[in-house]
């Protein structure tokens, strides 16, 4: 039992490349969430998704896209990045949504 | 607005020194109040759920309790493995169905010296 796996683990883009963070998890969780955290700002919630085929806005949305691939995978897609990407995203899930989220070790996502 | 405000932002202790996290929360309506702890380089790591006030949760040297307005993480003699970063965060209930959704503060970091 892997629980919620990340990959890659580091990437460094340049600013208007594109490229798609894959997360799954292996727990039969339901709900499954992309956060980005940065210092001195938190956990900050981009896009969820509380069950399989549906996707909604978190708190910062913009210059992001996702896609629930089915129960197991959910994928975050940067289109053009820019500097302000630059932070560690993290996946998590939980079995459904008013439980405790399990996370991810992250992806460290450097734009320059 | 939903708020959570963690303090002190950083906390060093000596080992065995009890101390204790503080977590002040403004939230329409509190459907639970979740701790974390995250390691360097790692993802946060689950330890309590809280759900109404007066409750409290423990686990080893760890204490959790829960008031109207916010909630503590007491450390009693903690150890140097203790040394974390330890985030609040809480789910608000929402007219139009429970999202999930967490409002997250930014943590306390907490370092436990021998």
């Amino acid at each position: 039992n892997a629980g919620v796996t990340q990959t890659p683990k580091f990437q460094v883009l340049k600013t208007g490349q594109s490229m798609t963070l894959q997360c799954a998890q292996d727990m039969n969780h339901n709900s499954m969430y992309w956060y980005r955290q940065d210092p001195g700002m938190g956990l900050r919630l981009i896009y969820y998704s509380a069950s399989e085929g549906t996707t909604d806005k978190g708190e910062v949305p913009n210059g992001y896209n996702v896609s629930r691939l089915n129960k197991r995978e959910f994928s975050l897609r940067l289109e053009s990045a820019a500097p302000s990407q630059t932070s560690v995203y993290f996946c998590a899930s939980n079995l459904a949504s008013s439980y405790e989220q399990y996370f991810g070790p992250g992806t460290r996502l450097t734009v320059t | 607005e939903d708020q959570v405000t963690q303090s002190p932002e950083a906390l060093r202790l000596q080992e065995g020194e009890s101390s204790s996290l503080n977590c002040s929360y403004t939230v329409s309506g509190l459907r639970g109040l979740f701790w974390y702890r995250q390691d360097p380089g790692k993802g946060p790591e689950f330890l309590f759920t809280l759900y109404s006030a007066g409750e409290e949760k423990e686990k080893e040297r760890l204490k959790a309790t829960l008031t109207k307005k916010e909630s503590f993480l007491h450390i009693t003699a903690p150890k140097p493995e203790d040394s974390a970063t330890y985030l609040c965060a809480v789910q608000a209930t929402t007219g139009s169905g429970n999202t999930g959704k967490l409002i997250f503060g930014q943590g306390t970091t907490l370092q436990v010296k021998p």
